[in-house]
């Protein structure tokens, strides 16, 4: 089993519409946890992080649930430009900064 | 405005030669670290630093080697290419003085193709 899975997707949904994905880690240690994006061909860069409250940040909601050991990502109000990969980071000590393998979403008119 | 740059951007090479991939931050960033990435297989560490003259072995060091002379600066070295280390490549750095909670800034990648 990796120690992070991500459902591959691609999630192809309408403008408007909300999206959730999640990501399940198999660390129970895990110590730190972060969504990023991440367009075709470029860099990843951070969208936001996760905190055991929850974190909200406009559309997007993040949320984390150590009993299950997964983390999600919620968006709402799709827009076009929101489709990208978006790759959960999961850090479980100082030598092991996990990425997901990534999530496709694509957003249609 | 501070950045991360990499060179080359795309680079073909042949088995068994030495490459280096530069990577360069003006963040002033401490921590530096290097990434492939790979269809089905995520970003994946290969080194990284938490500061000038230590480096420290990813989870796919194997064939690979840093150095870190400067803050600024850490040259990822494949020793003698293979085939299987064809992938692009991310180097990112950050701020906080460990492995910590801190943002990572990414490069734009290096495209690298072993023939």
């Amino acid at each position: 089993r990796k120690e992070v899975e991500q459902d591959p997707g691609p999630f192809n949904v309408p403008e408007g519409a909300t999206v959730a994905f999640n990501c399940t880690y198999s660390n129970s240690a895990s110590q730190s946890f972060f969504w990023y994006r991440q367009d075709c061909r470029k860099e990843p860069k951070l969208l936001m992080s996760v905190y055991s409250s929850g974190n909200e940040d406009g559309r997007f909601t993040a949320q984390l649930n150590r009993a299950s050991q997964y983390i999600s990502l919620l968006i709402r109000d799709s827009k076009l430009s929101d489709s990208a990969t978006y790759l959960c980071v999961i850090y479980s000590s100082a030598s092991k900064i996990i990425f997901g393998s990534g999530t496709r979403l694509s957003i249609r008119p | 405005d501070a950045e991360i740059t990499q060179s080359p951007r795309h680079k073909i090479t042949e088995t068994g030669r030495q490459v280096t991939l530069a990577c360069h931050q003006t963040w002033n960033h401490n921590n530096m670290f290097w990434y492939r990435q790979d269809l089905g297989h995520g970003l994946r560490l290969i080194h990284y630093s938490y500061g000038v003259q230590d480096t420290n072995k990813g989870e796919v060091s194997d064939g690979y080697s840093v150095s870190r002379s400067n803050t600024e600066d850490l040259p990822l070295t494949l020793e003698s290419a293979a085939s299987s280390q064809t992938s692009v490549y991310f180097c990112a750095s950050s701020a906080t003085s460990g492995l910590g909670v801190d943002t990572q800034y990414f490069g734009p990648g290096t495209r690298l193709t072993v023939l």
